[in-house]
């Protein structure tokens, strides 16, 4: 079955630009998250779809960041305006379960350099 | 926040040797997962293990789990090159129905 899908996979941009990533999930998956993964540091979870409903955007910075998830399959997460520290690998996952966490499945993610 | 911190950081060990990598969390868990990260590529899932099990195996893999350390290992055996990777514990924390990733282990396999 084909993967979690993202793109684009490297993008520059100066600061207080905007950028915006698209990611589709496997075919089917009822959950999707954003991760944000600075270098050298774990995922950090930024946004939790179940379906087209939010379950988790507490630690999405509201100011700047947002994310949809349109009739309940891909999804986008924009940055505007984007700051040096959102330099950064943004991952989308995909799970099947509904309601309760199982394995995630991450596309290769989306690179960001903030100049 | 990160709720599970790895130790160590890093690790270098000759291939053939054994790998093992700590896990500890702070609040009480469903279940607790680790994954593979290929330097400049998504995480791929490895095992999952719930509260209720204390061991589980995957081929070379093998998790343990101690709920009232609060704490899991993840040890490689007969390490290759090709298991040259980041590793990473998550937890889905009882109440919060999402994954929580630590910093990860660095691991080096030499030939």
């Amino acid at each position: 079955e084909a993967g979690v899908a993202q793109s684009p996979r490297y993008k520059i941009i100066e600061k207080r630009q905007s950028v915006a990533f698209w990611c589709n999930p496997i075919s089917g998956h009822a959950t999707l998250y954003w991760y944000q993964q600075i270098l050298g540091q774990g995922p950090k979870l930024l946004i939790q779809f179940q379906n087209n409903g939010v379950v988790d955007d507490s630690q999405l910075p509201k100011d700047r960041f947002s994310a949809e998830r349109l009739k309940g399959v891909d999804s986008t997460l924009k940055i505007q305006p984007a700051k040096l520290e959102d330099s950064a690998v943004y991952l989308c996952a995909s799970t099947i379960l509904s309601g309760r966490t199982g394995e995630l499945f991450f596309g290769e993610g989306s690179r960001l350099t903030v100049l | 926040s990160q709720q599970g911190e790895e130790d160590p950081q890093a690790l270098s060990i000759q291939e053939g040797e054994n790998a093992t990598m700590n896990c500890s969390y702070k609040t009480s868990i469903n279940n607790l997962q680790w994954y593979r990260q290929n330097s400049g590529r998504g995480l791929v899932h490895l095992i999952l293990i719930r509260s209720n099990e204390r061991e589980k195996h995957s081929g070379r893999l093998r998790v343990t789990l101690d709920t009232s350390k609060k704490s899991s290992s993840l040890l490689i055996t007969a390490s290759r090159a090709a298991d040259t990777a980041s590793y990473f514990c998550a937890t889905d924390r009882q109440g919060a129905q999402k994954l929580v990733f630590g910093q990860g282990t660095r691991l080096t396999i030499n030939p």
